[in-house]
């Protein structure tokens, strides 16, 4: 089975500092990764995901995240964080088999600072 | 594209009673559907997994005849809070999936569910 480790489970910047929100998997099989983003009391949307192809995925609000095979990890990356990037941001991992469950991390609630 | 409708947004209960909430795909044919139970500062708890037509698979711990999960067509799941307790209360969120793994994975908003 598979399963999800975010270590920071808070995790405070400073406005316009550059940000890494740690996420690892353990899998026996082939996956797919995701990270997704939860603002108070939302739903979650999708921020980016790795299928296949090239191991840097990038969102249109300026995160990416770099799939490392060899080290099972997917580390979420922003140049530079604005106020409203405050949330708290779940990766999640998904087995590709026939019904492709999807497990989440603990999540990391990130805090940026004026 | 690939939307998931869910609702409704809020509900208050009394202790006892059942609750039903809807999960629907807009704009595409879910043929996966997940339910999903939040905990405050929590993560997501998968409570089960329901393909089109058939059973759900539940996630071990989790009471399926108190968690009633229906996914009657491609676009409509269905989870009822049967009997429900102030413990139930929690954020339920449901996900969909497409025919295509990098189609699905949407999720609905969310649904507070408070027991009183």
């Amino acid at each position: 089975a598979q399963s999800v480790t975010q270590l920071d489970s808070q995790v405070p910047v400073f406005e316009e500092a550059p940000v890494e929100l740690r996420c690892n998997y353990s899998s026996s099989v082939s996956v797919y990764l995701f990270w997704y983003v939860q603002y108070p009391n939302q739903g979650l949307q999708l921020l980016l995901k790795y299928l296949s192809g090239s191991t840097l995925v990038e969102s249109i609000n300026g995160f990416e995240a770099e799939f490392n095979k060899s080290q099972t990890s997917f580390h979420l990356r922003k140049p530079s964080v604005h106020i409203s990037d405050t949330a708290e941001y779940f990766c999640a991992v998904s087995e590709i088999s026939s019904y492709d469950k999807v497990i989440f991390g603990p999540g990391t609630s990130l805090s940026v600072i004026p | 594209g690939a939307v998931v409708s869910q609702h409704p947004s809020r509900v208050i209960c009394k202790s006892g009673t059942s609750v039903k909430i809807e999960c629907r795909s807009l704009d595409f044919q879910a043929t996966t559907m997940f339910w999903y139970r939040q905990f405050p500062k929590k993560s997501l708890m998968l409570m089960a997994t329901s393909n089109e037509g058939s059973k759900a698979t539940y996630e071990q711990g989790v009471e399926k005849d108190k968690f009633l999960i229906n996914h009657a067509s491609l676009t409509l799941s269905t989870l009822t809070v049967t009997s429900a307790h102030p413990e139930d209360s929690s954020f339920y969120i449901c996900s969909a999936r497409g025919h295509r793994a990098g189609y699905g994975y949407t999720f609905g908003s969310g649904t507070r569910l408070t027991v009183v």
